[in-house]
């Protein structure tokens, strides 16, 4: 079945880099997302990129694509401390009843220090 | 533009008892999905509406059932409620039967708990 993996903590340094990594398991997924969580919100989309592209930027947010390994990776640059969160990485479901949409990782809460 | 409309915002429930969740989507959406979202976890895609039919359900028993009005708007049903369900529930709207997540929005969710 499909499955998304990432690691369960991150934390860094206001005005560093963050990066957050992901492994998926459906090589067919045609769009792979990034969502962030604040406490007592719903999901935010941040970006996605289509499957076969190895990079997408948008402004800050840099997303790298690795298909052959699937891992997918969400580099926020100059991290500030409204960039504290939960980072879910998501792939589209490609199988029975559920084609087109979304399988979510655990996610990734990242704590920015001041 | 009102986004997505989730109520009520929280819930307390006991076991046994049954649970109605409402969703109003955003303006100009017409399919409406929901998701489950546990403590700790990633959501959980249960299933989508549109045009009034259910389209696509997840790995979730038939206790959980739906249905989506003409006026887009949809409510999740949760029978015989177990300790289990007690969760986030996610609400997300976009055009069109497939809803491809770059064109999905949530709301804020509603946090049920079973006591």
């Amino acid at each position: 079945g499909e499955d998304v993996e990432q690691s369960l903590f991150l934390s860094v340094r206001e005005g560093d880099s963050s990066v957050i990594n992901c492994t998926y398991t459906d090589s067919s997924s045609t769009y792979l997302y990034w969502y962030k969580q604040e406490p007592g919100a719903g999901l935010q989309l941040l970006t996605y990129i289509f499957s076969n592209m190895d990079m997408k930027q948008d402004q800050r947010l840099t997303v790298l694509l690795n298909k052959k390994d699937k891992h997918l990776s969400l580099r926020i640059a100059d991290t500030q401390t409204g960039d504290s969160a939960i980072y879910f990485c998501a792939e589209t479901a490609n199988y029975g009843g559920s084609q087109g949409n979304l399988i979510f990782g655990k996610g990734t809460k990242l704590s920015v220090k001041p | 533009d009102a986004g997505v409309t989730q109520s009520p915002t929280h819930l307390i429930k006991t076991r046994g008892q049954q649970v109605t969740l409402r969703c109003s989507p955003k303006s100009g959406h017409d399919t409406v999905s929901w998701y489950q979202q546990a403590l700790g976890q990633g959501p959980q895609f249960i299933f989508q509406y549109y045009e009034e039919e259910e389209r696509q359900r997840g790995n979730f028993p038939d206790r959980f059932s739906g249905h989506q009005f003409p006026n887009y708007s949809s409510e999740l049903n949760v029978n015989a409620l177990l300790l289990g369900d007690s969760a986030l529930y996610l609400c997300a709207s976009s055009f069109g039967d497939r809803g491809m997540g770059y064109g999905y929005t949530f709301g804020s969710g509603t946090r049920l708990t079973v006591v």
